[in-house]
């Protein structure tokens, strides 16, 4: 079964690097979201992405965030300036086109600034 | 805009009893309506949606959740659990369906023997 693939499974970073966090989506889906989940917390969608752009971005998705999807495969986030607040499990999600209502999920990755 | 409320942070039951995780919803807008599974340092998996139709779905381990558009609810069920169904549950709605999901705080279920 086709899935959601994300690496790496855990990042640790120091505050104020930039980090990477990378997602295959599954091949032909044509939406892709992050969410996060902060310990304890609940999941809070950051960003949808469709034809190239982003189509919704949440108030946490400040400046300090971005995403591409440099190839036909990957889509990324970077965190240009991590803060100590940061530090969550990341999750992708991807969706299919011509009416695909669920969001397939990755295993996440989980964020530490330290 | 849409919001999730799952009153229940943790729910322990005993194997083979019946549960119920609730989750109330709010919305101006029609919703479609999820429940996503998390097992231990595992993502999050589709268990039930509730798009159209019949208000009753069910999953194929034994779930089911009930939509209830008068009292904006949609409460997870099963009438005998396993242990293997321990796990964070998440209800989440989206707005059409094509659109972010919003999620609830999530309600652990805690199975014992």
């Amino acid at each position: 079964e086709p899935e959601v693939t994300q690496t790496p499974s855990h990042q640790v970073t120091q505050m104020g690097q930039e980090v990477i966090l990378r997602c295959v989506p599954i091949s032909n889906h044509l939406y892709f979201y992050w969410y996060r989940q902060i310990l304890g917390q609940k999941v809070e969608f950051l960003v949808s992405f469709y034809n190239n752009e982003i189509s919704e971005k949440s108030e946490i998705f400040d400046d300090q965030f971005s995403v591409e999807r440099p190839d036909g495969s990957n889509f990324t986030l970077k965190i240009r300036s991590t803060k100590l607040e940061d530090s969550a499990m990341y999750f992708c999600a991807s969706r299919a086109g011509a009416g695909g209502t669920i969001q397939y999920f990755g295993a996440g990755t989980r964020l530490s600034v330290l | 805009a849409q919001s999730v409320t799952q009153l229940d942070s943790q729910v322990p039951v005993f194997e083979e009893a019946p549960v119920e995780l609730r989750c109330n919803y709010s919305s101006s807008v029609s919703v479609y309506l999820f429940w996503y599974v998390q097992y231990p340092n595992q993502g999050l998996q589709l268990l039930l949606k509730y798009l159209s139709g019949s208000t009753l779905v069910e999953s194929i381990n034994g779930f089911e959740a009930e939509f209830n558009k008068s009292q904006t609810s949609f409460h997870l069920r099963k009438p005998s659990v396993h242990i293997s169904d321990t796990a964070e549950y998440f209800c989440a709605v989206s707005e059409t369906g094509f659109q972010k999901l919003v999620f609830g705080t999530g309600t652990r279920l805690l199975v014992s023997p």
